[in-house]
């Protein structure tokens, strides 16, 4: 199947500050890519719909200024997190959607704001 | 709107033994259905999915489900686990009505497999 990675794997910040998380689809173009947030033992929560050259598009509930998704070309889209705070902390999955509508999964980044 | 319902949290069960994860879904229009496994720390790696045609369908790892229309319902399976295959399981569900892929998760099932 087809590769998506995300960089970091693990970051740890302090309260205030701003992480940058890269989502890259590796082997193929993704027109559209996911972003999701996993608490402890719960399910996925899709944060937003990212497409390439326009505008995400936010879930109910999510801060769209607090969450900054840029889909700058066809293999690579970052989820910049504002201004954290240790509610923030979570597990970040991005997912590249592939030529038959498949989503596959980056291997996702654990932030920790202290 | 759609949803998904796992009705298990957690499942032990003993290595060797056949198990069996269960999913049920709302939606008042076409769906296409997917189970995913996540080991620790890692993300979501497809299992099976349905989207047409038989409704038995088989996936990687010897896991296979079901696609029950009148029960809403899409169970996965399989006959003999293996302690590999502790791990969390998810369900999910994409409107066929929509090309954005957008899925929709069930809560999980955290698969045990015992020695």
């Amino acid at each position: 199947g087809a590769v998506v990675s995300q960089h970091p794997s693990r970051v740890i910040c302090k309260s205030g500050t701003s992480v940058k998380i890269e989502c890259r689809s590796l082997d193929f173009q993704a027109t559209t890519m996911f972003w999701y947030r996993q608490f402890p033992k719960k399910s996925l929560m899709l944060m937003a719909t990212s497409n390439e050259g326009s505008k995400a598009t936010y879930e109910q509930g999510v801060e769209k200024d607090k969450f900054l998704i840029n889909h700058a070309s066809l293999t690579l889209s970052t989820l910049t997190v504002t201004s954290a705070h240790p509610e923030d902390s979570s597990f970040y999955i991005c997912s590249g959607v592939g030529k038959y509508n498949e989503q596959f999964f980056g291997p996702g980044t654990r932030l920790t704001v202290l | 709107a759609q949803s998904v319902t796992q009705l298990d949290s957690q499942v032990p069960v003993f290595e060797e033994a056949p198990v069996e994860l269960r999913c049920n879904y709302s939606s008042s229009v076409s769906v296409y259905l997917f189970w995913y496994v996540q080991y620790p720390n890692q993300g979501l790696q497809l299992l099976l999915k349905y989207l047409s045609g038989s409704t038995l369908v088989k996936g990687i790892n010897g896991f296979e489900a079901e696609f029950n229309k009148s029960q809403t319902s899409f169970h996965l399976r399989k006959p003999s686990v293996h302690i590999s295959d502790t791990a969390e399981y998810f369900c999910a569900v994409r409107t066929g009505s929509s090309n954005t892929g957008k899925l929709i998760f069930g809560q999980g099932t955290t698969l045990q497999v015992k020695p």
